[in-house]
């Protein structure tokens, strides 16, 4: 079955202690995405990745680090988290270069920073 | 400053009847418009899109409507089922260069269809 994955899907943690996120894709897609979704203000994406090695910035980067090592693989990483990062987090994937609709979104994670 | 904006948070429309969602955008450089649907607890899902060539586009009960000079697109159902219940969200697509695209969404709509 195609799909992306995230671990874990529920986290509560306390200010300053680093975590990771993982997002996992089995459709062999070149590119990948985070994103954040937050009462009033939609989903806003944080960084996403061309390909392996490729990765950028996308509208709310401040905060996170990404890494694309596989291509089947992109963690979102919160070296020192607060608790303005409480949030719903969406990992997507899809095909570089072809049309948006292709990108398929995982079931998200729910992070709270205490 | 929000590029793509749905002002309303909220819907409700009776089973059987149509449900319009409206949908904003102020960035002249979209090119490709999609509506996404979002369960509780789920990732949304792709449901419908546009090119910026078009006007109009239909897929079984829903049909999206662009009005580029408006600057405005808007999801119908018809009709409306209990199933249908759900966030939707707008976004709007430009090409980034490279062969990638960026996503920007709206906050989304809430519709809750009653039976």
């Amino acid at each position: 079955e195609a799909q992306v994955t995230q671990n874990p899907r529920y986290l509560i943690t306390v200010t300053g202690k680093k975590l990771t996120v993982t997002c996992s894709q089995n459709m062999n897609h070149e590119y990948m995405s985070w994103y954040r979704q937050d009462p009033g203000l939609g989903l806003r994406q944080i960084y996403y990745s061309m390909n392996v090695e490729v990765t950028d910035k996308g509208d709310v980067p401040e905060g996170y680090k990404v890494s694309r090592k596989e291509k089947r693989n992109f963690p979102l990483i919160l070296e020192s988290p607060s608790p303005n990062q409480t949030s719903l987090y969406f990992c997507a994937s899809g095909t570089s270069g072809s049309r948006p609709d292709t990108q398929y979104f995982g079931p998200g994670t729910r992070l709270t920073v205490l | 400053d929000q590029q793509v904006k749905q002002n309303s948070p909220s819907l409700s429309v009776q089973e059987g009847r149509i449900s319009i969602l409206n949908c904003d955008y102020t960035n002249s450089m979209f090119d490709y418009f999609l509506w996404y649907k979002k369960y509780p607890a789920e990732g949304p899902t792709f449901l419908i899109s546009i090119s910026s060539i078009k006007d109009k586009n239909e897929d079984g009960r829903f049909t999206v409507f662009l009005n580029k000079s408006a600057k405005h697109l808007s999801l119908h159902i018809v009709p409306s089922q209990p199933g249908d219940s759900a966030v939707y969200f707008c976004a709007a697509s430009t090409f980034a260069g490279a062969g990638s695209y960026q996503l920007t969404f709206g906050k989304g709509t809430k519709l809750s269809v009653i039976p």
